[in-house]
């Protein structure tokens, strides 16, 4: 099983500053890496795929990068939406999958 | 646009099966794309259940496969879950989500549904 391991678990930063998320995979995951967004009492929303590419109708404030076993999700500029709780998500061993256990995005 | 829907017992008795369904709309499960199950117990991450893709083949989170079943009803458009041997550690939010295709993260997600395990 592939551990997806993310720090730190809980960030506090102010609106308007950049946020710097990790992500650490137990072994290679190559690019096969996704982020998700949570916001409370809500489902999960898709944010990154591939490791860096946005996926439909996220702004471009939210940028991936990183492969094989480090990653990292930035969020340039944070907005009052942004504070959640965001999970990263292997899926280089399809079909099995495994997630990070979250970074809370606080102020 | 592709929509999920849960729908279940909102209670479960220990040692029972948990039974949910996700109704797919907006497009044919038939069609393709694969259909998953997630799960969120209060306060926790996300724990990856099981994918079925519309021929029915299966694939299972280690950690649950000897109590986990996902089937599809493509007369229906639905695809279920059914976690037998509940227990109080089952309690959760339950989501099912759809990606489409092979090495693909999930790209749609239900509202989720809160199933509590309790006597």
């Amino acid at each position: 099983e592939i551990v997806m391991t993310q720090s730190p678990a809980i960030l506090s930063v102010s609106p308007g500053e950049r946020a710097t998320l990790s992500c650490r995979a137990s072994q290679s995951v190559s690019s096969n890496l996704a982020w998700y967004q949570q916001k409370r009492g809500q489902a999960p929303r898709l944010l990154i795929y591939g490791a860096s590419t946005r996926a439909t109708r996220i702004p471009a404030r939210f940028s991936g990068s990183g492969s094989g076993t480090e990653f990292t999700l930035t969020i340039s500029s944070l907005q009052s939406e942004d504070f959640a709780v965001y999970y990263c998500q292997q899926y280089n061993n399809w079909p099995l999958y495994t997630f990070g256990q979250g970074t809370k995005l606080e102020i | 646009q592709v929509q999920l829907q849960e729908s279940g017992p909102g209670l479960v008795k220990p040692s029972e099966t948990l039974s949910l369904t996700c109704t797919v709309s907006g497009y044919s499960i038939s069609s393709g794309f694969y259909w998953g199950w997630i799960r969120q117990p209060p306060g926790k991450g996300l724990e990856w259940i099981g994918n079925i893709h519309h021929s029915g083949s299966t694939s299972y989170n280690p950690s649950l496969e000897s109590r986990v079943t996902i089937s599809v009803d493509t007369s229906k458009n639905q695809f279920s879950l059914k976690l037998s041997s509940v227990t109080a550690a089952d309690t959760a939010v339950y989501f099912c989500a759809a990606y489409t295709g092979s090495y693909r993260p999930f790209d749609y997600w239900g509202q989720g549904s809160l199933v509590t395990v309790s006597s």
